[in-house]
């Protein structure tokens, strides 16, 4: 199976601070990388596919980068609604899997 | 848009079934992959069953040989049958549709599956 490893797994940010959460996968996996953005109580949300195509209705400060083994996702300037958990998933192969997530909360 | 409807979870013994359902509405269900993911209390997501818009499977391998997914596209409908459950099966379970192999794009808000004596 695909390991996905993010860093860091708890980040302290300000609003207005640009966020970058870094999700490594242990094999080539392409593009086929997805992030995730999930509240307490709340399913997840897709923000990102295919590593950097913004999914409808996703505010633009989310971007993703990266190819390969190493991927990036970028919050250009932190809102109060994105406090929350952020999670990458390859679906490049099965079982897709998932990192371990990175919780951003208010510094 | 869509929406997803889950139903189908409770409380189970050790070694009891439950079979989840998940009811589509909104889009061409017939069209979309459906998976199943879940989340234990307190952890990260776990994928645990797909169904292709073709009828193909794909399990994780904790849960070959003991869950069952299948689908039903006269009733827009997404199935989990979860046999011989295990403490560690104690997670909210969410269905979620993907366009092909790409990512989900679309999640139901879940139903509880708690294994405990």
């Amino acid at each position: 199976d695909i390991q996905l490893t993010q860093s860091p797994s708890f980040l302290s940010a300000s609003l207005g601070d640009r966020v970058t959460i870094t999700c490594r996968a242990n094999q080539g996996i392409n593009n086929y990388l997805a992030w995730f953005q999930q509240k307490p109580g709340q399913a997840p949300k897709l923000l990102i596919y295919f590593a950097s195509t913004l999914q409808s209705g996703v505010p633009s400060r989310f971007s993703g980068s990266g190819s390969g083994t190493e991927f990036t996702l970028t919050i250009g300037s932190l809102q109060p609604e994105d406090f929350a958990t952020y999670f990458c998933q390859q679906v490049d192969s099965y079982p897709r899997t998932f990192g371990q997530g990175t919780k951003v909360e208010a510094k | 848009q869509g929406q997803l409807v889950e139903s189908g979870g409770g409380v189970v013994q050790p070694g009891g079934s439950l079979r989840l359902s998940c009811e589509a509405s909104g889009f061409s269900f017939s069209n979309y992959a459906m998976h199943w993911v879940r989340q234990a209390p307190g952890k990260g997501l776990e994928w645990v069953a797909v169904t292709t818009y073709d009828g193909g499977k794909k399990y994780v391998d904790s849960v070959k040989g003991r869950f069952t997914i299948s689908r039903d596209n006269f009733v827009n409908t997404v199935f989990l049958q979860m046999n011989s459950l295990r403490d560690e099966d104690t997670a909210m379970y969410y269905c979620a549709r993907a366009p092909g192999e790409t990512a989900e794009d679309l999640w139901g808000k879940g139903t509880l599956v708690t294994v405990s004596a």
